[in-house]
Order: C-alpha cells, then structure tokens, then sequence
C-alpha cells in the first residue's frame, strides 16, 4: 500500500536557526498536506499543494511539492518558539490520506 | 462558525467492552474521516463518510466499524476492545469528499485498561 515516509523524527534547534522536514511517498500523489499538532493539541492544517513543482509560503514557512509529486518539504527560516511541535505531512492517493510519522520540533530559547 | 465537536473527551472501558465515539462536523462539511493517532503508529487513516456512505477504508479489522448521519455527524464504534486500542481518535471534517482541507477535532483519549 502507500506509504509516505517522514524524516527526520525529531529535531532540536537554537532559536533563529533553520528547519526543514521531509516527506517522500511511495507513488505519485493527488495532493499533499501539511498540519501542525501543538503538544496535547489536535492537527492543524497548514496547506496544500496540488500541482508539480509548486512552491507556497506563509510568512517563514517555505512549502515544496517535487516534480514527480512524491516528495515534499516544509522549511521554516528563523525558528521561533511558538514553532514548536509536531508536523505532519498527509499523502492523498486514490481518495486515502496517508499521514507521515511527523517531525517533531523543540526550539531552544 | 463552531469548530468539530468530538464527545466524549476522556473514555476509559475495559477489554471486550464496546465504545462509541461521536463527532460533529463544522456546519456545511458533508465528509467526515476518522483516524486513530498512537505514540508508535502515529495518525492512522481509518475510513471516510461523505453523505451517509463510507466513501474509504483503512486497515482496520472489522471491530471498527462506524456510520454518518443525514445531518453529517458521524458515529465510530469499536468493539471486543483489545489493549492495543488505547489511543487518541481524531475525526476530521471538510467540505467535500476527496482532496480537501480537514479540520480536526480536539479527539477523543481511549484507555482500554
């Protein structure tokens, strides 16, 4: 079945410094998601890309979506405290969601 | 414009007990999917309901079963509970079927104890 792959699992930043997670699919998909779960909070939508190659950003936040529609990365510059928490890519194929384990971020004051 | 309501917030049942788990969707949201989110399985997809029919299904085994109403608010049971059931269950809702933003609910905590 599809399976979208998250890396890496946790990372630990000095505030101000740079972020990136990364989501790789095992097939081509129709679109991909990307949420924001706070500690003890529920997922947040975030955005959606559609088409190949489509880049979008929300203030710091940089969005990618591969060529190939497979892969996908979240990149925030500058890292902030209220940055912190788990982030989530989601993998839409044949009317399935399919979540990746998440990355979770700490940012260091 | 009220968010997803799910109830209850806090469950705790025994094994082979049965659960019932209620979500509302955001007013206008005809799609409703469930998933369930574990430390070690993260969020898993466990199926979509748009207009009173299971559109998708994950996989799940049949003790998980669920059902949509006409006014949208979606139900999911779960039973002959097994330990491993112990997790938070997301439902989230959205406009439409297929590709579309979710909008998640604050979950319901299930203890199987």
């Amino acid at each position: 079945g599809q399976q979208v792959m998250q890396i890496p699992q946790y990372q630990h930043v000095q505030e101000g410094e740079d972020f990136t997670t990364y989501c790789n699919s095992s097939t081509t998909l129709s679109n991909i998601q990307w949420y924001k779960q706070r500690p003890g909070g529920h997922p947040v939508f975030l955005i959606q890309l559609v088409k190949s190659g489509e880049v979008k950003k929300q203030k710091r936040l940089t969005f990618q979506f591969g060529e190939a529609k497979k892969n996908s990365s979240l990149h925030i510059t500058a890292t902030q405290t209220t940055d912190v928490g788990t982030y989530f890519c989601a993998g839409r194929w044949a009317g399935k969601s399919t979540f990746g384990d998440g990355t979770t971020l700490t940012v260091k004051p | 414009k009220a968010g997803v309501t799910q109830t209850p917030r806090y469950l705790i049942k025994t094994r082979g007990q049965q659960v019932t788990l209620s979500c509302s969707p955001i007013s206008g949201h005809r799609s409703v999917s469930w998933y369930q989110q574990t430390p070690g399985q993260g969020l898993q997809f466990l199926f979509e309901y748009f207009s009173e029919t299971q559109r998708n299904k994950g996989n799940f085994p049949g003790r998980f079963s669920g059902r949509q109403f006409s006014n949208s608010r979606s139900e999911m049971n779960v039973s002959t509970l097994e330990l491993g059931d112990s997790a938070l269950y997301l439902c989230a809702s959205s406009r439409r079927e297929g590709s579309d933003t979710q909008y998640f609910g604050p979950g319901t905590r299930l203890t199987v104890l």
